[in-house]
């Protein structure tokens, strides 16, 4: 059973960057889409970005000036990186799977989550 | 970016009651529509994608339905696990966007 860990700071400074990893356990990362989503304390999801196993990767233009995403498929890993920060970057950070629109059509959807992990941006 | 508006943003049902939440997108997106449910504390989980199909393992009482820009989600009989917050997303074109939620609570 797939399932994925997201790791990190739970405190980062205003102007600096944040880094995180989404490790995947159980299955391979290859073959899929590998999103971050963020979601404010008491509000709703924020889709942030993704890569697909090979290295394309989609931004949210809201966050595309400052965000890089990358993967290591020798550690089934997954990273983000968003630069400088402020108080509206706080939020649970997830990572998440899905398959792609080629693979499953209308019917593509973040399918596994990781837990979340808790960012919060203050001095 | 393609917008999504659930309605209502909240609802308080009794264990029984029959629940619908919609969801309305600012431009067609044909059926590219996943339902989530979330629980405090939890991420959120599959219930529907292709506006209709029910994940594997959902509850029957949990269905879907909607094409182009309004799309709906029934809870034929509230249970008390049911108590949680749900939300809408487009998978038509990025950036992916979700509802705001619809938080359904105890009566």
């Amino acid at each position: 059973q797939v399932q994925l860990q997201e790791s990190g700071p739970g405190l980062v400074r205003p102007s600096e960057t944040l880094s995180l990893t989404c490790t995947v356990f159980g299955g391979s990362i290859s073959n899929y889409y590998w999103s971050w989503i963020r979601q404010p304390p008491g509000k709703g999801l924020e889709w942030v970005g993704y890569i697909y196993y090979s290295g394309g990767t989609n931004y949210n233009p809201s966050l595309k000036s400052r965000l890089t995403i990358s993967v290591d498929t020798s550690k089934n890993q997954f990273s983000l990186k968003l630069r400088s920060l402020t108080a509206a970057d706080t939020a649970v950070y997830y990572c998440a799977r899905h398959p792609g629109v080629a693979v499953a059509g209308d019917r593509e959807a973040f399918d596994i989550w990781g837990q979340g992990t808790m960012v919060t941006v203050s001095s | 970016d393609i917008q999504m508006t659930q309605s209502p943003s909240s609802l308080s049902a009794s264990v029984g009651d029959r629940v619908t939440i919609t969801c309305r997108a600012s431009q067609s997106i044909s059926t590219y529509l996943t339902w989530y449910q979330q629980k405090p504390g939890k991420a959120p989980k599959v219930l529907i994608c292709g506006a209709s199909s029910l994940q594997s393992g959902v509850p029957s009482r949990f269905s879907g339905s909607g094409s182009g820009t309004d799309f709906t989600l029934i809870i034929s009989s509230l249970q008390p696990e049911d108590f949680a917050t749900y939300y809408c997303q487009q998978g038509y074109s990025v950036p992916r966007t979700f509802g705001q939620g619809t938080k359904v609570e105890i009566k």
